[in-house]
């Protein structure tokens, strides 16, 4: 398996508060993305990353900011939780030199978070 | 923003029946891709088909890609109980940089 992991599993915290998830890679891939994962919504792109202190926002990223200081961790910051940010978050690496028949993502195991 | 429909959005089907989900979208993808999802884990890759017309089989599952590259559908033979979980497709375009993925399709195979 590749390896990518995800910290924390699950964490509840309170209206207004910062919060950190992080993700750590080591397959060295270049691409990492961070998406929410919502019934009725599917997967939905929060922000992603091309290198290390290069990111670029998705469709969802209104609420959250991204750093990436080495290439293996990536780490995702909801600035004042709200309850609309309860949600499974899932982080995913791919690798677009690996051509495109076998281009695809591995993800993490996700954080469920819960904004109470 | 590129829309990937998925159809139907919850089977339940009996073990030995075989079934076919369906991925649309008015978009033309440069490649597609099909994850499993259990619950409590992340979306596993299955398949990426690029040609349009494609076809791969993965043992029982058959995946193929439309002519045009805007549609997608997966066919399973003989379904087993471990074929249970959402079944999600993904569109990627332009420079592979981001994927945009269907809602997905709750599969349920019952012994």
């Amino acid at each position: 398996d590749a390896g990518i992991t995800q910290s924390p599993r699950h964490k509840v915290t309170e209206t207004g508060t910062p919060v950190t998830l992080r993700c750590h890679q080591t397959e060295n891939h270049r691409y990492m993305y961070w998406y929410r994962q919502d019934p009725g919504h599917g997967l939905r792109l929060i922000h992603y990353s091309y290198g290390v202190k290069d990111t670029d926002k998705g469709e969802v990223s209104d609420g959250y900011s991204v750093s990436r200081s080495k290439t293996e961790d990536f780490l995702l910051t909801l600035e004042s939780a709200t309850s609309s940010q309860t949600s499974v978050y899932f982080c995913a690496i791919s690798d677009p030199w690996v051509g495109a028949a076998n281009y695809g993502y591995t993800f993490g195991s996700g954080t469920r978070l819960t904004v109470v | 923003t590129q829309l990937l429909e998925q159809s139907p959005q919850f089977l339940s089907i009996q073990e030995g029946e075989n079934l076919t989900v369906y991925c649309n979208s008015s978009s033309v993808f440069s490649s597609l891709q099909w994850y499993r999802q259990e619950p409590g884990e992340g979306p596993v890759l299955l398949v990426t088909v690029v040609t349009g017309g494609e076809v791969k089989k993965l043992k029982r599952l058959t995946f193929q890609f439309g002519d045009a590259r805007k549609d997608s559908s997966l066919h399973i033979t003989a379904a087993q109980p471990g074929d249970t979980g959402l079944y999600l497709c993904a569109g990627a375009s332009g420079g592979y940089q981001k994927v945009t993925f269907g809602i997905g399709t709750k599969l349920q195979v019952i012994p």
